[in-house]
């Protein structure tokens, strides 16, 4: 199975700011990689599909970036804004069992 | 507008079983695939199983291989998570997703808890 990486834990910043997430796979995904944001009491929310590919409706302060050999990945909020407090995660859609990352939970201060 | 609803979840004891139910509308259901994944409290998304547009394939996360079964009813634009033997650590918000690649959309998700 395909271990998937994520860093930081958890990260704080400003409003204004910009953040980068990573996400590690154990073996090359093709960008085969998807970024959902996570909110209490909502399901997760698609941001970004093949590493690259910004959803319909999803703010362009959210990109998505490959690096390796298939196997680095990050996630760059900019312009921090209130909204995007939330936990962030990665998952490798390249092979089944589809691994999530274990999540960055995001705070604005 | 595409919406999946989950239904079936609620308080079983431990070792009993249940059902999960997501019904899909708003898009042609026959022709994607569809995935659970759970959110234990506290804790991350963990994915749990997988199923073609089809049903020919289905896939599993080695933590619930051989006590959950995924399945689908195209004729009904449902697909079933079946949970047996369930545990403590089972307890948790169960989603599903229609997955043409990444999850694009995700059911408001039902609540199981497992408990003597």
């Amino acid at each position: 199975d395909i271990q998937m990486t994520q860093s930081p834990s958890s990260l704080s910043a400003s409003v204004g700011d910009t953040v980068t997430i990573t996400c590690r796979a154990s073996q090359n995904i093709r960008n085969y990689l998807s970024w959902y944001q996570k909110k209490p009491g909502k399901p997760p929310n698609l941001l970004i599909s093949a590493a690259y590919n910004l959803q319909t409706g999803v703010p362009s302060r959210f990109s998505g970036a490959a690096t390796g050999s298939g196997t680095d990945f990050s996630l760059t909020i900019s312009s921090l804004q209130p909204e995007d407090s939330a936990t962030y995660y990665c998952q490798e859609n390249d092979s089944a069992p589809y691994t999530f990352g274990q999540g960055t939970k995001l705070e604005i201060k | 507008q595409v919406q999946l609803v989950e239904s079936g979840g609620g308080v079983v004891q431990p070792g009993r079983s249940l059902r999960l139910s997501c019904a899909g509308s708003g898009f042609t259901f026959s022709r994607y695939a569809l995935q659970w994944v759970r959110q234990a409290p506290g804790k991350g998304l963990e994915w749990l199983a997988g199923i073609s547009h089809d049903g020919g394939y289905k896939y599993y996360t080695d933590s619930v291989k051989g006590r959950f079964t995924i399945s689908r009813d195209n004729s009904n634009n449902t697909v079933y998570l079946q949970l047996n033997s369930l545990r403590s650590e089972d307890t948790a918000e169960y989603y599903c997703a229609r997955a043409p690649g990444g999850l694009d959309y995700w059911g408001q998700g039902t609540v199981v808890t497992v408990s003597s």
